[in-house]
């Protein structure tokens, strides 16, 4: 049964930095997409960032391109999102998923961890 | 790009069924068969409902189905049962390795 569990979120100052980190069991970790998703709560969902399998193959939504740095160590079986530069507009739940990239669907999700970013 | 929209509620008694819209433009579902359908409920992981427009993954009940017309998807939900009361995302790829969400609707189980 595919298992998968953010964790990171805290409450954090407008310009500083979190890691969240995903902890992934029950499939095989290497051989899927991982991607990260936000919800603000009361809106909508939005992607976030993608990783291939390999971890060389990455992409960004423009909204945190330059200021999120994706990774994935597949060794440990373990997604990571790097967050910098976070504002307002950053407070959000954060969830990991598998991502099928031919059926454009996310497949598996993890519950999400919270990031409140607030003075 | 632009979030695509969803109606904010909709609402249906036991056994009834209900349509959930997705309307997107020309550059995202217009032109893509990549619409997804996701179930969002507290406390629990998201779950993927629908994918390409209309294909349930495997553990997904028929009673959920997903149609495509020029930028508006659907998701249709027949027979419903109190455990259907969730919100509903669809999202839409938009090609460059990038994806649209709608802003969710809410299902109500009256």
């Amino acid at each position: 049964q595919v298992h998968l569990v953010a964790s990171g979120g805290d409450l954090v100052k407008p310009g500083g930095s979190l890691r969240l980190s995903c902890a992934a069991s029950g499939f095989t970790f290497g051989d899927q997409y991982m991607a990260w998703i936000r919800q603000v709560p009361g809106r909508g969902l939005e992607w976030l960032a993608y990783v291939g399998t390999t971890g060389s193959t990455i992409y960004y939504a423009d909204s945190v391109k330059g200021r999120f740095t994706i990774s994935r160590d597949n060794a440990k079986n373990s997604l990571y999102l790097q967050m910098n530069g976070l504002g307002a507009e950053d407070t959000a739940v954060y969830h990991c998923a598998t991502l099928r990239p031919y059926w454009g669907a996310f497949e598996y999700w993890g519950q999400g961890t919270l990031v409140t970013v607030s003075s | 790009q632009s979030a695509l929209t969803q109606p904010a509620s909709v609402s249906g008694s036991p056994g009834q069924s209900i349509t959930i819209s997705c309307t997107g433009t020309s550059s995202d579902i217009g032109t893509y068969n990549l619409v997804a359908w996701y179930q969002l409920k507290p406390g629990k992981a998201p779950k993927l409902m629908i994918y390409e427009v209309s294909k349930r993954p495997s553990g997904v009940s028929h009673r959920f189905s997903g149609s495509k017309s020029g930028n508006t998807a659907s998701l249709t939900i027949s027979g419903l049962q109190p455990e259907d009361e969730a919100d509903y995302h669809c999202s839409s790829y938009v090609g460059s390795d990038d994806w649209v969400f709608g802003g969710g609707t809410k299902l109500t189980v009256l």
